[in-house]
């Protein structure tokens, strides 16, 4: 597809568990971003790639959180042992080189019970 | 703090008119800013930007003013449509090599019939 591709959509976790989110991005987007969605929040940035370089990861709550993007295009989040605080929409966006626009998926609803 | 404020939670216009939504922010570093609109269950879908050099951006039925010196901007859409009900981020961001975007809480516009 043409757009940012974000798996799975929904995610239940048991406080404790471990889970991984996938973001496949639009097709030659240097940039990857990782963003966090309380509820009735705007979106808050996690962590940057460009390509497969981790040049910014200080958005990441805690050291449970971890992202990877080890060939420069899909990029997973992990999220060790959940908390409920834990829960809420991961969004992740791309772009282009040299562009101030990203464009997002349609994000990972994650509820921590 | 919150850089980037959208004070209003909700609007409600008549189909026919203009929406007016608003936006200030605080940190004078912001030099790009950017309108997206939400759908539920969706990803924020780009809209419209301005870049700090300009006070208008005009897109169809969109425009973006920035006023710099009172660090706001707002967003007009004339005429309102039913379609355009969702809810309305506003977001910045500085000129510091990559563009990490700051949102703000959002504004949920309902165009009504």
């Amino acid at each position: 597809g043409a757009g940012v591709s974000q798996s799975p959509r929904y995610k239940v976790a048991k406080r404790g568990q471990d889970v991984a989110l996938r973001c496949d991005p639009i097709s030659g987007h240097v940039s990857l971003f990782w963003y966090q969605q309380a509820l009735g929040q705007g979106p808050e940035f996690l962590t940057y790639f460009q390509n497969e370089a981790q040049l910014d990861k200080s958005g990441l709550p805690s050291d449970r959180f971890f992202a990877e993007r080890p060939e420069g295009s899909v990029s997973t989040l992990k999220i060790q042992r959940t908390q409920q605080e834990d829960s809420a929409v991961y969004l992740c966006a791309s772009s282009g080189t040299g562009q101030n626009i990203q464009y997002f998926g349609a994000g990972t609803r994650l509820s921590v019970l | 703090d919150q850089q980037v404020k959208q004070n209003s939670p909700s609007l409600s216009v008549q189909e026919g008119r203009i929406s007016i939504l608003n936006c200030d922010y605080t940190n004078s570093m912001f030099d790009y800013f950017l309108w997206y609109k939400k759908y539920p269950a969706e990803g924020p879908t780009f809209l419209i930007s301005i870049s700090s050099i300009k006070d208008k951006n005009e897109d169809g039925r969109f425009t973006v003013f920035l006023n710099k010196s009172a660090k706001h901007l707002s967003l007009h859409i004339v005429p309102s449509q039913p379609g355009d009900s969702a809810v309305y981020f506003c977001a910045a961001s500085a000129n510091s090599g990559y563009s990490t975007l700051t949102f703000g809480k959002g504004t949920m516009l309902l165009v009504s019939p």
